[in-house]
């Protein structure tokens, strides 16, 4: 069964800095492309970035280049989001997915939740 | 303002049939046929219901189909039942420079 847990949100002010993990099991992990998609509180999905397996190649929405930064760890079976100069519109649930090709997911986690907020 | 077009609201009564559109431009939905439809229960992550326009993956039901016509994806939900009210996204490849886009998302109401 697959399972993406994902962790790492929580309060942080505005400026600040985070780093989010999503642990994957129950599939060969290095054998996928991975994806984080957001959804701010009672708003619909945005995606937000995409990496292929062995993490040599990276797209990012455009409103996001620059400040966030995909990476994964294949030997650890985790993929990251490292979250920068964060603003109250970065506010939202954080979810990893799984790609089935071209940015379809068919395996979604749970989501972590990022709160930007003096 | 989403990068697809869907309606806020769509509702059906049991057993009617409902179609949900998602609008993009020829330089996504109307390029590629990888649109996907998404369901979210509240409170619950977003499950895959349909990929590549009319793809169902296994353990969706039959009642749910997908097309595309143009620059237009449609959801069709036939047999409505009271477990399909939820939210629905689209979302279409939309090339090297905007990988992902999704839709607005619409509500479906089962009336």
């Amino acid at each position: 069964e697959v399972q993406l847990v994902e962790s790492g949100g929580g309060l942080v002010q505005p400026g600040g800095s985070l780093r989010l993990s999503c642990a994957a099991s129950g599939f060969t992990f290095n054998n996928y492309w991975m994806l984080w998609v957001r959804q701010a509180p009672g708003k619909g999905l945005v995606w937000v970035s995409l990496i292929n397996p062995d993490g040599t190649t990276t797209y990012y929405a455009d409103s996001l280049k620059g400040r966030f930064t995909i990476s994964r760890d294949n030997a650890k079976n985790t993929l990251y989001l490292q979250m920068n100069s964060l603003t109250g519109e970065d506010t939202a649930l954080y979810y990893c997915a799984k790609d089935l090709h071209y940015g379809s997911s068919d395996d979604w986690g749970q989501g972590t939740l990022v709160t930007v907020s003096s | 303002q989403s990068a697809l077009t869907q309606p806020p609201s769509a509702s059906g009564s049991p057993g009617q049939s409902v179609t949900i559109s998602c609008t993009g431009t020829s330089s996504d939905v109307g390029a590629y046929d990888y649109v996907s439809w998404y369901q979210q229960h509240p409170g619950r992550a977003p499950k895959l219901m349909i990929y590549d326009v009319t793809k169902r993956p296994s353990g969706v039901p039959d009642r749910f189909s997908g097309s595309k016509s143009g620059n237009t994806a449609s959801l069709t939900v036939s047999g409505l039942q009271a477990e399909d009210e939820a939210d629905y996204y689209c979302s279409s490849y939309g090339g090297r420079n905007n990988f992902v886009l999704f839709g607005g998302g619409t509500k479906l109401t089962v009336l």
